[in-house]
């Protein structure tokens, strides 16, 4: 079955640092993987994804994420962190576009960012 | 501008009652989703809809029920609230023959308590 490891659930990092979200996941198969995002008091939007094809993925807000089929891993990247990227990060997975499937979520990672 | 809206941002409720929460989208999409986020925990699916009247049971279905009467309205139905259900409540919905997938668009959330 199709899951998602993300570690540390609080992330501290320094404005104008880079940004590291790590996510691993276990598929039998070649996955379909996410990062979403969720800002204080909203929903979750989508930041990015990987399906097919080229594997650094760019996203929004200057986020970008690489799938890494040998490490099982797709971790989140930010060059340089801005006060306004505080949220929440979840990485999600999916293991088919066939069938009755759906996404596994991993348990997310609170961003801080410290002026 | 597309939306998922919650009826509910803030409910209490007591042990016992009858809870409704209640969730339209304005995309004409054919899936949508129930989900459960508690901290630590990330996000769990308690139902989806694939098409009015249909339903399946997700991850954790146990004390929910729900209802799809039509396309744009997926409700969520506690029959006896408790504790342990006191959480934040996250709709979503995406287009059809996406499932995982496509794009999930969240809404806002309800915040439920139970005392």
């Amino acid at each position: 079955a199709q899951s998602v490891t993300q570690l540390g659930s609080h992330v501290s990092v320094s404005e104008g640092a880079l940004v590291l979200l790590r996510c691993n996941y276990s598929s039998s198969v070649p996955p379909y993987l996410f990062w979403y995002v969720q800002y204080p008091n909203q929903g979750l939007q989508l930041l990015l994804k990987y399906t097919t094809g080229a594997t650094l993925v760019k996203g929004i807000n200057g986020f970008e994420a690489e799938f890494k089929k040998s490490e099982t891993s797709f971790h989140l990247t930010k060059p340089s962190a801005h006060m306004s990227d505080a949220a929440e990060y979840f990485c999600a997975v999916c293991e088919s576009p066939y069938g009755n499937n759906r996404l596994a979520f991993g348990k997310g990672n609170q961003v801080v960012v410290i002026p | 501008d597309v939306k998922v809206t919650q009826s509910s941002r803030y409910l209490v409720k007591r042990t016992g009652e009858k809870v409704f929460l209640e969730c339209v989208q304005d995309m004409d999409h054919e899936n949508m989703f129930w989900y459960r986020q508690d901290p630590g925990l990330g996000l769990r699916l308690i139902y989806f809809s694939y098409d009015v009247k249909m339903k399946e049971k997700g991850d954790i279905p146990e004390g929910y029920s729900v209802s799809r009467e039509k396309k744009e309205r997926f409700s969520l139905i506690l029959e006896s609230a408790s504790t342990n259900q006191t959480s934040m409540y996250l709709c979503a919905s995406n287009q059809e023959g996406t499932w995982g997938t496509g794009e999930l668009f969240f809404g806002e959330g309800s915040r439920l308590t139970v005392l």
